[in-house]
């Protein structure tokens, strides 16, 4: 059964740092890997989606890279702003024929401190 | 399209009571999801349907919840009858399979029993 751990649990950094979030999962054999922004009491945003073919993917200030055979994922941030503090989640896709669900990790919980 | 629609946003019910929610996934979209989120346990895969078909339920709390997609634009979870513990955020994501893109998630339906 897949497990997603994410590291650290909660982050607090003054704004303009840039900021690397970690994502571990124990079943190398994922379909892709997905983050997720979730604003309080809000749905899930998805920020960036990694293939299992691809090594990394970048959106504006965020980029985000996939190993897969030491099964781990990280989120970079560069020069947060205020505006980036919420939870970013990260979720394994099963590789079941690509038709499993995902796997989430319990998240990071990041505030920017004006 | 105007993404993942989830009703209602919020439902209390007093314990016993049927509870229904309701999704309707992207048009288009061949895979749905139902996530519960709670804080202790995060995101949860309860079910998952593939061309409205029921993939995986073994997520499904107990036998008090089903799940039913009797078309491409429609699914519900309920739940009865309801208890103080399914207090939680649900909810719905769909996804174009094979091809392995991103999921989209509604923003949810709080649901407290009391």
């Amino acid at each position: 059964k897949q497990e997603v751990t994410q590291i650290p649990a909660a982050l607090s950094v003054p704004e303009g740092e840039n900021l690397v979030l970690n994502c571990s999962f124990t079943d190398s054999a994922i379909y892709n890997l997905q983050w997720f922004r979730q604003d309080p009491g809000k749905g899930l945003t998805s920020l960036l989606l990694i293939q299992s073919s691809q090594r990394e993917q970048t959106s504006g200030r965020l980029n985000a890279s996939l190993d897969k055979s030491s099964g781990r994922s990280t989120l970079y941030i560069a020069a947060s702003q205020p505006g980036d503090s919420a939870t970013y989640l990260c979720a394994a896709g099963g590789s079941g024929g690509g038709a499993d669900g995902l796997t989430f990790g319990k998240g990071t919980h990041l505030i920017i401190q004006p | 399209d105007a993404g993942v629609i989830q009703s209602p946003r919020h439902e209390v019910t007093e314990m016993g009571q049927e509870v229904t929610l309701r999704c309707k996934p992207i048009s288009g979209h061949n895979s749905l999801f139902w996530y519960r989120q709670t804080m202790m346990r995060g995101l949860e895969l309860l079910i998952y349907f593939n061309n409205n078909v029921p993939i995986d339920d073994s997520g499904m709390p107990e036998d008090r919840f089903s799940a039913k997609m009797p078309n491409a634009s429609f699914s519900t979870l309920k739940i009865q009858p309801s208890e103080p513990r399914d207090s939680a955020v649900y909810f719905c994501a769909s996804i174009l399979r094979p091809m392995g893109t991103e999921a989209f998630f509604g923003q949810g339906t709080r649901l407290t029993v009391v």
